[in-house]
């Protein structure tokens, strides 16, 4: 069965850039969401989307910023990157946008080292 | 505030016992999730418990859910050196679905 797809597996930038993360969801799930989860903490929520409008935002700073596209598919922009950033990005995606009926799936994550 | 808490924040067992894992949260919700993530891998989905339900019951796994004392535990029996892994519970917080907020997690280790 399909899964939610992240894309790169692995991103290695300096101080300073600026990285995009992206995230395919599972065919016909309408809503995603970012989560960060720095080393040996747990999950934190950052954004979420649902038919392409923002629908909640957690602890997302200035200097990220993302979207979901006409496909559903979403990114994650993330600009003037700081060593704290480094950390795995979590996408997950589910149906309907109301939790509690089909659960949440999520991605392999991105791991983002920043340098 | 941290919604779900899990307790213990490590267990180390031996193959074949049980582990029982706990969570605790602050807010009314609609339904609390438990996942499992190997190592700095991705999160994966075990079960999914609503308000209204008190126990459930996947393979190994068995959840339970007490709404008036706002917690939940995981049991899985016959444990495996396979299932060593963190395990972190979810809650929605009573919000649709709007995001959901995962707890500091309990690291499972099982002893072969």
């Amino acid at each position: 069965a399909a899964g939610v797809i992240q894309s790169p597996r692995h991103l290695i930038k300096e101080k300073r850039e600026t990285a995009t993360l992206k995230c395919y969801p599972i065919p016909r799930h309408d809503t995603v969401y970012w989560y960060q989860q720095g080393p040996g903490q747990d999950p934190q929520f950052l954004i979420s989307f649902y038919e392409k409008m923002q629908s909640d935002k957690g602890s997302i700073p200035d200097r990220f910023s993302a979207q979901q596209f006409s496909d559903y598919h979403s990114e994650l922009n993330m600009s003037s990157l700081e060593l704290g950033d480094s950390a795995l990005y979590f996408c997950a995606s589910s149906s309907s946008g109301v939790s509690g009926n089909y659960g949440y799936t999520f991605g392999s994550g991105t791991r983002l080292t920043v340098v | 505030s941290q919604q779900g808490e899990e307790d213990p924040q490590a267990l180390s067992i031996q193959e074949g016992e049980n582990a029982t894992m706990n969570c605790s949260y602050k807010t009314s919700i609609n339904n609390l999730q438990w996942y499992r993530q190997n190592s700095g891998r991705g999160l994966v989905h075990l079960i999914l418990i609503r308000s209204n339900e008190r126990e459930k019951h996947s393979g190994r796994l068995r959840v339970t859910l007490d709404t008036s004392k706002k917690s939940s535990s995981l049991l899985i029996t016959a444990s495996r050196a396979a299932d060593t892994a963190s395990y972190f519970c979810a809650t929605d917080e009573d919000n649709y679905g709007q995001n959901f907020v995962f707890g500091p997690g309990t690291r499972l280790s099982v002893l072969p």
